[in-house]
């Protein structure tokens, strides 16, 4: 079972629709719950960072943790054009060393 | 407050070669951790450095290597390379390597 799944296969919305992304982990030493945004040929940002079980808002994106099932979720609100990227769950398990999924292609329609 | 900094951001290299890839991390941050990026692997996991100290590896051949500077500054250093090695290599800064990791821009790696 590979640590980290998340299903690569891309997504495309309307602009205004809902996005909802997400990721399972087998790997109980992960500590820290993190989405990442990577737009084609630039370094991923940090969108979505929390450590616990439950909801964390920041404005239009929520990340959801589920720490009894591995299981994590981020979705984005009134989808823009400009939220199209590729998306990158991931996971600290120690010392800046990052799991991350393979990342789902978003891309929003205008 | 300026961001991760990674040189050159594009670099050409023939088969056999050497390259050295530079990062400097945000100010105060002194945990540099970094990562190879293909279509194929997605991210994975190469090394990182703390107070100059690798605390970390990955699985990844003795060809790649790394060091950090007492400025927090790091490089990383891939020899004989191959064509596998095409890649986007990212480096991540953190406060000191339990907190959120911020990224630089990568530096593309071509070889030839």
């Amino acid at each position: 079972q590979k640590e980290v799944e998340q299903d690569p296969g891309p997504l495309s919305v309307p602009e205004g629709a809902i996005v909802s992304l997400n990721c399972t982990y087998s790997n109980s030493a992960f500590q820290y719950f993190m989405w990442y945004r990577q737009y084609s040929r630039k370094g991923p940002e940090l969108l979505m960072y929390t450590y616990s079980s439950g909801n964390k808002e920041d404005g239009r994106f929520t990340a959801q943790v589920d720490k009894s099932s591995k299981y994590i979720s981020l979705f984005i609100r009134d989808s823009q054009p400009s939220d199209s990227a590729t998306y990158l769950c991931a996971f600290l398990y120690g010392n800046n060393r990052l799991a991350f999924g393979k990342g789902n292609q978003v891309v929003v329609i205008p | 407050k300026a961001g991760v900094t990674q040189t050159p951001r594009y670099l050409i290299k023939t088969r056999g070669q050497q390259v050295t890839l530079s990062c400097s991390p945000i100010s105060g941050h002194r945990s540099v951790s970094w990562y190879q990026q293909t279509p194929g692997q997605g991210l994975q996991f190469l090394f990182e450095y703390f107070s100059e100290t690798q605390r970390n590896k990955g699985n990844f051949p003795g060809r790649f290597s790394g060091r950090q500077f007492s400025n927090s500054r790091s490089e990383m250093n891939v020899s004989t390379l191959e064509l596998g090695d095409s890649a986007l290599y990212l480096c991540a800064s953190s406060l000191n390597g339990n907190t959120e990791a911020f990224f630089g821009q990568g530096t593309r790696l071509t070889v030839v």
